[in-house]
């Protein structure tokens, strides 16, 4: 299995601050067939359902505001909030769908500061 | 509106058996991969294994090949997840999800399902 790790576990930011979560893949996950990193970020509220933010590492899902961004490639990987919301409050996942059983990361709680 | 909706929460003894389903709605159903995630209390998003709901070819993370089975009835565009003996370590949240490209095996989940609650407690 690949294993996906994130840094850091926990951070606080102030309101408007730049917020960076990255994520470390024990292999590339860069696909050949797809010609894109089988990366993707979530964001989880909660007691709600996780929801996609980004898909192949850095393409925004629809309706996802353009504060959120996702980087990198091959094995590093980051989301990065430019300027943090207070609904922005969350846990936030990596995944790779690159091989089977797909993975994710322990997940990085982000609070304000 | 595309949706998936699942069961509510149960609440069982320790070898007892268990089905929960995952109904999807306004899409075409039988044309994606739907997936299953399991969130212990307090804890993380772990990655079950995926069914094509077109034909059941299934797949499973070798932490869960065996100890649950996933199984579709396409006719009333329904997803399941079953359990034949249930342990305390199953109490979860299970999230049903549907991939982002239909077809696609290796894909991100772009819609979730709100969850079911398994407690499993003698």
């Amino acid at each position: 299995d690949i294993v996906m790790t994130q840094s850091p576990d926990s951070l606080a930011v102030s309101l408007g601050e730049r917020a960076s979560i990255n994520c470390k893949s024990s292999q590339s996950v860069f696909s050949s067939i797809h010609k894109n990193n089988c990366l993707a970020w979530y964001q989880q509220k909660p007691g709600q359902p996780p929801k996609l933010l980004i898909y192949w590492a850095s393409t925004r899902e629809s309706g996802v505001p353009d504060r959120f961004s996702g980087s990198g490639s091959g094995t590093d990987f980051t989301l990065t909030i430019s300027s943090l919301q207070a609904e922005d409050v969350a846990v936030y996942y990596c995944q790779q769908y690159y091989s089977i059983p797909a993975t994710f990361g322990q997940g990085t709680k982000v609070e304000i500061k | 509106e595309v949706q998936l909706v699942q069961s509510g929460a149960e609440v069982k003894k320790p070898g007892e058996s268990l089905k929960i389903s995952c109904k999807g709605s306004g899409y075409s159903f039988d044309s994606y991969w739907i997936g299953w995630v399991r969130q212990m209390p307090g804890k993380g998003l772990e990655w079950m294994g995926i069914i094509y709901t077109g034909d059941s070819d299934a797949r499973y993370s070798p932490s869960f090949e065996g100890q649950v089975t996933m199984s579709v009835d396409r006719s009333i565009s329904t997803a399941y997840l079953q359990w034949s003996s249930l342990k305390a370590s199953d109490t979860a949240m299970y999230y049903c999800a549907r991939h982002l490209y239909g077809g696609n095996m290796e894909d991100a989940f772009d819609m979730w399902g709100q969850g079911t609650m398994v407690t499993v407690s003698s």
